[in-house]
């Protein structure tokens, strides 16, 4: 998973603060994927970005919660107001243009964790 | 819902023996899977993976076998090594081109030496 870069990779904010995680996706990825994984559970389906494009957010808290990739810099999932259930390990994934369809795969990052004090 | 499910937790073998972890789904039209394997901190790194018009794939001490009809996959490890301790995602491809995965919730293998 090199390549994948995420930061910050520790966070702490406390309740009704905001927090903005970034990812820059592998050199030559043009897709980024966001993940949460909940302590003691799996990794959870967040959103899926190209560039200035959200094409799935059907995992993404309906509120508080936003993504974006811009056409310059690193992919941001922001969480507004943030509350106690918001901590968590955030993970970022890339890959390039069909992934799983292919042969290509996707590749993640080294997380971010969330301590929302 | 949970569309992949890895029914076993936790997975203890003795080094050199095979390790064999499990992975059950219920959505037909997945056409994808992958194998991840997680350190405690870190992200999940890829293992390998298996499209669905093939059975088996191989690569080196790793091998996936894919049973479309009873929507089983599993991965065999051997000779397990200590390294290999950790915990193993399998995932889904949810929609095919996207790339967008569904998760297990993991299995902990531990290899004793």
């Amino acid at each position: 998973n090199a390549g994948v870069m995420q930061n910050p990779r520790h966070l702490v904010r406390r309740r009704g603060q905001e927090a903005r995680l970034r990812c820059s996706p592998m050199k030559g990825h043009s897709h980024v994927y966001w993940y949460r994984q909940l302590p003691e559970e799996g990794l959870k389906f967040m959103v899926y970005l190209q560039k200035e494009n959200i094409i799935d957010e059907s995992g993404m808290p309906k509120e508080r919660f936003s993504a974006e990739f811009p056409k310059e810099g690193p992919s941001i999932l922001r969480i507004q107001q943030v509350v106690r259930g918001d901590s968590a390990a955030y993970f970022c994934a890339s890959s390039p243009p069909n992934a799983g369809a292919d042969g290509n795969t996707i590749y993640f990052g080294e997380g971010s964790w969330l301590t929302v004090v | 819902d949970q569309q992949v499910k890895q029914n076993s937790p936790s997975l203890s073998v003795q080094e050199g023996r095979i390790s064999i972890l499990n992975c059950d789904y219920t959505n037909s039209m997945f056409d994808y899977f992958l194998w991840y394997k997680k350190y405690p901190a870190e992200g999940p790194t890829f293992l390998i993976s298996i499209s669905s018009i093939k059975d088996k794939n191989e690569d080196g001490r790793f091998t996936v076998f894919l049973n479309k009809s009873a929507k089983h996959l599993s991965l065999h490890i051997v000779p397990s090594q200590p390294g290999d301790s950790a915990v193993y995602f399998c995932a889904a491809v949810g929609s095919s081109n996207t790339g967008k995965l569904i998760f297990g919730q993991g299995t902990t293998l531990q290899v004793k030496p």
